[in-house]
């Protein structure tokens, strides 16, 4: 089975700060991890994906996210935080050869709140 | 926005009543899904179409009941629902396995 963990269920970072957004996976075998964004009344917006190659992945809007197999981590990064970065974040997981087919499993998310 | 459409943002409906949420995706895909999101919950996947054909139905109770007419469109029809299922429903879609999914803005559903 596959399950994705998100441990914050608020950060709250200063505008200009580095930020971090966790997330711990549990699958059987090599993932495919996606991070979203969802603004107040809309749907999820596609972050970034790592599916393999370089453990760094770089995504929208400045965000980048590092695959770590040792840690199953996948966290999401950003190296200066803006007010409008302020959303919720939902990491997902999914097993390359799931029976389950093209769904996603979504951690419950993390509310990211930027102060000015 | 992404290329996934979802009609109406708003439903307000009775227990008795039944009404159909739409989704059309422009992008071409083959796989489309409907999630629910409740408040302080995990987004729950109810069911997964792929090239028209449903692949899951997860547990989702029959007063629920999916559509997908072709590949870029995807309905689902509400009966008798309970004030519990009140939440925002989203649709999404994708390529292929494996590959990110678009979403669209959701529709706000409150039984009432």
């Amino acid at each position: 089975a596959q399950s994705v963990a998100q441990p914050e269920d608020q950060v709250n970072v200063a505008e200009g700060n580095p930020l971090t957004v966790k997330c711990t996976y549990s699958v059987s075998g090599n993932p495919y991890l996606f991070w979203y964004v969802q603004y107040p009344n809309r749907g999820l917006q596609f972050l970034l994906k790592y599916i393999t190659g370089d453990n760094l992945v770089k995504g929208s809007y400045g965000f980048e996210a590092e695959f770590n197999k040792s840690q199953t981590s996948f966290h999401l990064k950003k190296p200066s935080a803006l007010v409008s970065d302020s959303a919720l974040y939902f990491c997902a997981v999914r097993e390359p050869d799931s029976n389950s087919g093209y769904a996603l499993n979504f951690g419950k998310g993390t509310s990211l709140l930027v102060t000015p | 926005e992404t290329g996934v459409t979802q009609t109406p943002r708003h439903l307000v409906m009775g227990m008795t009543n039944k009404k159909s949420l739409k989704c059309e995706q422009h992008l071409g895909h083959n796989a489309m899904y409907w999630y629910k999101q409740s408040a302080k919950k995990p987004l729950e996947l109810m069911f997964v179409y792929n090239f028209k054909e449903q692949t899951e139905n997860n547990s989702v109770p029959s007063r629920f009941s999916p559509e997908c007419p072709n590949s870029s469109h995807l309905f689902l029809h509400l009966h008798t629902l309970q004030p519990e299922d009140s939440a925002l429903y989203l649709c999404a879609s994708s390529p292929l396995r494996g590959h990110e999914q678009y979403f669209g803005p959701g529709t706000r559903l409150t039984v009432t």
